[in-house]
């Protein structure tokens, strides 16, 4: 089985100002691993996703998360966030070899960005 | 345009009533999830579907039931025995099971026992 944890339910932080949202998992398999951002009364849009290779992956937004596998992390980070950047951030697993074949989720951060 | 297209937006259900929530999708995706979300807790899997008249339990599968007769609807019925079904459900669904990705997900449903 597989677990998300998403330490910071909350993050409030100044418009152009740095921002990390921490997410660690825990599998006993390798897993794929993936951002997802949700705006109120929303579905979910992709954000960025780590399947191979590269193990910093951005997205078209400035976005950017790095695989660590060694600390089983996957943080996403952005130089300058704009107000626009409100919203809740899901980080996500899926494993890569047979069994529960969905995504598990983590608990959510709320991005905050105040002008 | 593709996409999965949940029904209603908002539902108001009295205790001890079922309810059903409507998921279809034009994707031709082979794959359907339902998925839960209360603040604080992120989304928790109630049940998935792989292929037509198949489908797993998900971590929370009890007071739900399901069914797919079709490739393209997904439908999910909270029952009368769900203790709190106060939530926002989210359909999701895949190109085929397994995939890591390739998700879509529907715009969700607002449920609120009165």
């Amino acid at each position: 089985a597989q677990s998300v944890t998403q330490l910071d339910s909350q993050v409030p932080v100044f418009e152009e100002a740095p921002v990390e949202l921490r997410c660690n998992y825990s599998s006993s398999v390798s897993v794929y691993l993936f951002w997802y951002v949700q705006y109120p009364n929303q579905g979910l849009q992709l954000l960025l996703k780590y399947l191979s290779g590269s193990t910093l992956v951005e997205s078209i937004n400035g976005f950017e998360a790095e695989f660590n596998k060694s600390q089983t992390s996957f943080h996403l980070r952005k130089p300058s966030v704009h107000i626009s950047d409100t919203a809740e951030y899901f980080c996500a697993v899926i494993p890569m070899d047979t069994g529960r074949r969905a995504l598990t989720f983590g608990s959510g951060t709320r991005l905050q960005v105040q002008p | 345009d593709g996409g999965i297209t949940q029904s209603p937006k908002y539902l108001f259900r009295k205790e001890g009533q079922n309810v059903t929530l409507s998921c279809e999708q034009n994707l031709n995706h082979d794959a359907m999830y339902w998925y839960r979300q209360d603040p604080g807790q992120g989304l928790r899997l109630i049940y998935y579907s792989q292929i037509v008249n198949d489908f797993q339990k998900g971590d929370i599968a009890e007071g739900y039931s399901v069914s797919r007769e079709k490739k393209e609807s997904f439908p999910l019925t909270v029952t009368s025995a769900q203790k709190n079904p106060t939530a926002f459900y989210l359909c999701a669904s895949t190109p085929r099971a397994g995939m890591p990705d390739g998700y879509t997900f529907g715009s969700g449903t607002r449920l609120t026992v009165v």
